[in-house]
């Protein structure tokens, strides 16, 4: 069964506190992104990776970084948190070619910045 | 970079009745067109995806069309049901080495019993 974890389901922070959103996969994808989700806004795009250490910028990635590491995991870094950051987080994983691109997400983390 | 319109953002039909939501992208080197069905509380899911070499594919109750010409796309979901009910998001994605999938807005498609 195909599996994106992400580490925290909600998070409290407060403002100008560095956070980390940690995203794991276990189906060896070399594509993860992360995702914003707003209520009128749809998924955003912040960041994506299409390998290790390999990163690209996505819709809206100012205010945040990412770390890969490892293949199989992908890390979001709210360098100074801010109010308007308060958000749902959705990690997701796919292949990068083939038939089968499917992406999977993870079930989200709610931050909420205070 | 890419950028994906979706419409009507909600959408509320009566059970039995067809819904249609439509969206139009921007780049016309994309070459695959997913829709996901997100449930309240849940994660996106994937229900049915498109390729550019292909004009509609079915599964079932789900239908997707492709005018390349026109760079937009349809979801069509005949004899809707009320577990039909959910936010539905559109994406666009060039393929190729990083496939980087660009999501519309979403609708939220009611289903009244």
């Amino acid at each position: 069964d195909v599996k994106v974890t992400q580490s925290s389901r909600y998070l409290v922070k407060r403002t100008g506190e560095k956070v980390f959103l940690e995203c794991v996969q276990d189906m060896d994808h070399e594509n993860m992104f992360w995702y914003r989700q707003d209520p009128g806004l749809g998924l955003r795009l912040i960041y994506f990776s299409y390998d290790v250490k390999m990163k690209e910028k996505g819709d809206i990635p100012e205010g945040y970084s990412v770390s890969r590491e490892k293949k199989e995991r992908f890390s979001l870094i709210l360098e100074s948190a801010s109010t308007n950051q308060t958000s749902m987080y959705l990690c997701a994983s796919s292949l990068p070619r083939g038939t089968n691109t499917e992406a999977f997400f993870g079930q989200g983390t709610r931050l909420t910045v205070v | 970079g890419e950028n994906v319109e979706q419409h009507p953002s909600t959408l509320s039909v009566q059970e039995g009745d067809s819904a249609v939501i439509k969206c139009t992208y921007s780049d016309s080197a994309s070459n695959y067109f997913p829709w996901y069905k997100q449930e309240l509380g849940k994660r996106p899911q994937l229900i049915i995806d498109i390729r550019s070499n292909v004009g509609e594919k079915k599964d079932q109750r789900i239908a997707v069309t492709l005018n390349k010409t026109a760079k937009h796309f349809s979801l069509h979901i005949t004899e809707t049901q009320p577990e039909d009910s959910a936010v539905y998001f559109c994406a666009a994605s060039k393929g190729g080495a990083t496939n980087k999938l660009i999501f519309g807005t979403g609708t939220l498609l009611a289903v009244q019993p």
